[in-house]
């Protein structure tokens, strides 16, 4: 069945350090993909999407890219700063025939901690 | 605007309680909505989703109910609490085709 696998964390960087989260997806048709991120004691906020192959989704300072060939939809931000820390996980859209509507598949979640 | 309400927003049961907690949106009609357990440091687990009023579809056989009384409300139900029952419990709703889900803030369940 389709599944979203993360990289696993807890990711601890500094302040303006490089950030990727690795996201790869299994999945028979063709799924939008999504970031969403959870801040502490908080629900879940969409950070970005992509909706079909070679498409960038970008907000806030992070992009990622749809990658049918790798099957991959990896976070990237190229100077993370300490708000940015929080959970992020990453979401398939369950596309098949008979599924539910808005049915999303989520990935276990990456904690992301950035020191100042 | 839409916004999506969840309360309690932290509970604190004893085993075999009941439990009670509401979700509901406003600002649409007719929303997909969908509950969610969140365990310490695990992944999101969809519990329930519903499509309309009086329609609720059950992802895993647990402890749990779900309800759905009126088009924008969303109700999780339990008649005997257990511990494994404790979690961060997030309501979510999505506009009919549309895969974009939008979460309410949840509410924190620690079953004592």
């Amino acid at each position: 069945g389709d599944s979203v696998t993360q990289m696993e964390g807890p990711v601890t960087l500094s302040e303006e350090a490089f950030l990727t989260i690795n996201c790869t997806y299994t999945a028979t048709g063709y799924p939008s993909l999504f970031w969403y991120v959870q801040y502490p004691g908080e629900g879940l906020q969409l950070l970005l999407k992509a909706t079909k192959a070679d498409d960038k989704g970008s907000n806030k300072g992070f992009e990622a890219t749809y990658r049918k060939e790798t099957t991959s939809f990896h976070l990237e931000k190229g100077s993370v700063q300490v708000s940015d820390s929080a959970v992020y996980f990453c979401a398939l859209s369950d596309e098949a025939r008979g599924s539910t509507l808005g049915r999303l598949y989520f990935g276990r979640g990456t904690q992301l901690t950035v020191w100042p | 605007s839409q916004t999506i309400h969840q309360w309690p927003a932290t509970l604190v049961q004893p085993v075999g309680s009941p439990l009670s907690l509401e979700c509901t949106v406003e600002g649409t009609s007719n929303p997909n909505l969908y509950w969610y357990r969140q365990a310490a440091g695990r992944g999101l687990q969809l519990l329930f989703y519903s499509v309309g009023i009086g329609q609720i579809s059950s992802e895993v056989p647990q402890n749990l109910s779900a309800s759905r009384p009126q088009d924008r409300q969303f109700i999780l139900s339990s008649k005997k609490l257990l511990l494994s029952d404790s979690g961060f419990y997030l309501c979510a709703w999505t506009r009919g085709s549309s895969y974009e889900q939008y979460f309410g803030p949840g509410t924190r369940l620690t079953v004592t």
